[in-house]
């Protein structure tokens, strides 16, 4: 079992709907939770971060916590055409002394204008 | 300007050889962690180091190696017994801690030819 999983892709929307992207962790113990976004040729960027159960809205974007179904989404909502771009979920877990930050493989969200 | 610094950007290899990408920060963050991009895949860690001189491999450690010699510098070292080593490299940093983001360089894509 993959330690981070991401719904496969690619995904579609046109502009204005909502888009949904999810991930699922093995690791039980995973403490903190983050969704980069990362554009065609360039590196990560964090666009949100959870530690607790719930919701976290920043603008458009939510990000959701279930510890006990071990799932965390993101929501766009109103999407738009700039919001196109592969969206990485990424799990940091304590390893004996070391905290260790894994990624999924990446979700490519279109927004259709 | 604080931030992480790879280089190079692009990097031309024959098979055989070893080469070193280098990342250099300067944001006085103790947590520092190298990752392998691969077309249309997420991010597979290779090595993490939350302190000076230790570190610990990730997922795909076999073939890499690494150092960690000053907090600012963790290079990286792609031997030839990495077989398939073409890919995009992306060096991370973060401070130390289960709440703390990661932030990462511009990148260097390495090419066997």
């Amino acid at each position: 079992q993959k330690e981070v999983e991401q719904n496969s892709g690619p995904l579609s929307v046109p502009e204005g709907a909502i888009a949904s992207l999810n991930c699922t962790y093995s690791d039980r113990g995973s403490q903190s939770f983050f969704w980069y976004r990362q554009y065609s040729g360039k590196s990560p960027e964090l666009k949100m971060f959870i530690y607790s159960n719930g919701d976290k809205e920043d603008g458009r974007f939510t990000a959701q916590l279930n510890k006990a179904s071990q799932y965390v989404s993101l929501l766009i909502r109103d999407s738009q055409p700039s919001d196109s771009a592969t969206y990485l979920c990424a799990v940091k877990s304590l390893i004996g002394s070391n905290y260790k930050l894994t990624f999924g493989k990446g979700t490519l969200l279109t927004v259709n204008p | 300007d604080g931030g992480i610094t790879q280089s190079p950007k692009y990097l031309f290899r024959k098979e055989g050889q070893n080469v070193t990408l280098s990342c250099e920060q300067n944001l006085n963050h103790d947590a520092m962690y190298w990752y392998r991009q691969d077309p249309g895949q997420g991010l597979r860690l290779i090595y993490y180091s939350q302190i000076v001189n230790d570190f610990q491999k990730g997922d795909i450690a076999e073939g890499y190696s690494v150092s960690r010699e000053k907090k600012e510098s963790f290079p990286l070292t792609v031997t030839s017994a990495q077989k398939n080593p073409t890919a995009f490299y992306l060096c991370a940093s973060s401070l130390t801690g289960k709440y703390t983001e990661a932030f990462f360089g511009q990148g260097t894509r390495l090419t066997v030819v």
